[in-house]
């Protein structure tokens, strides 16, 4: 069960748009339409942003979004705002039953 | 306001026992898959476990196989992790988490800490 894997760390202005990766293999990410993403900033527990690949729960901002093309997804966060910066994890189901996570990407709003 | 809050952390030396626990409120529960996710620190999130509605199915990560039970008590809308053998490697947040979708976790509890040391 090895994690998903997630840039360590993306960074952007304000105002601009950036894409954080997540690939696995066609035994999780590729296999079903199960990749969410969660924002958390550090303390605190995580947030859902977006399930089942580009679903946003009631009260995301639309400026989240996301997206997959085979073995890997992305979470793109438009109009990028300084409220942003946060850890953003990626999550999916799995061949063997089990979720597991990407690694984490660090965002800074420069 | 639904809300979950977990408890049941603190220190405990290896190869110690501990049992967590996560209350809901104001969610139905009973229908609800439950998972654990566990974050040391300074660390990533990973997954330990989940529960099905009715307890009868549960399912665990490698690394806490045969030493973790996740269980339920519906009529109490509580989430339980008994934790055996512990080992230093287990000291994390713990947090409880539902799944308000199929494959994702709409509410989260604020998380407990345990620490594995001697």
């Amino acid at each position: 069960q090895s994690a998903l894997t997630q840039p360590a760390s993306v960074s952007g202005s304000p105002g601009q748009s950036i894409t954080i990766s997540c690939t696995g293999t066609s035994s999780d990410v590729g296999g079903y339409e199960s990749v969410s993403w969660y924002q958390q900033y550090p303390g605190k527990a995580p947030k859902l942003l977006i399930y089942e690949v580009n679903n946003r729960p009631s009260g995301v901002s639309n400026r989240f979004s996301g997206s997959k093309s085979g073995n890997t997804a992305s979470l793109t966060i438009s109009g990028l705002q300084a409220e942003d910066e946060a850890d953003y994890y990626c999550s999916s189901y799995t061949y063997h039953g089990t979720r597991v996570f990407g690694g984490g990407t660090e965002l800074t709003v420069l | 306001e639904v809300q979950l809050v977990e408890s049941g952390g603190g220190l405990v030396q290896p190869g110690g026992s501990l049992r967590l626990s996560c209350a809901a409120s104001g969610l139905a529960f009973r229908d609800d898959w439950m998972h654990w996710v566990r974050q040391a620190p300074g660390k990533g999130l990973v997954w330990v476990a989940h529960i099905n509605g009715d307890g009868r199915t549960t399912t665990y990560a490698d690394s806490v196989k045969g030493r973790f039970t996740v269980s339920r008590d519906n009529v109490k809308k509580t989430l339980f992790l008994q934790m055996n053998s512990l080992r230093g490697e287990d000291t994390a947040f713990y947090y409880c988490a539902r799944s308000g979708y199929r494959y994702a976790s709409d509410v989260w509890g604020q998380g407990t800490m345990v620490t594995v040391s001697s």
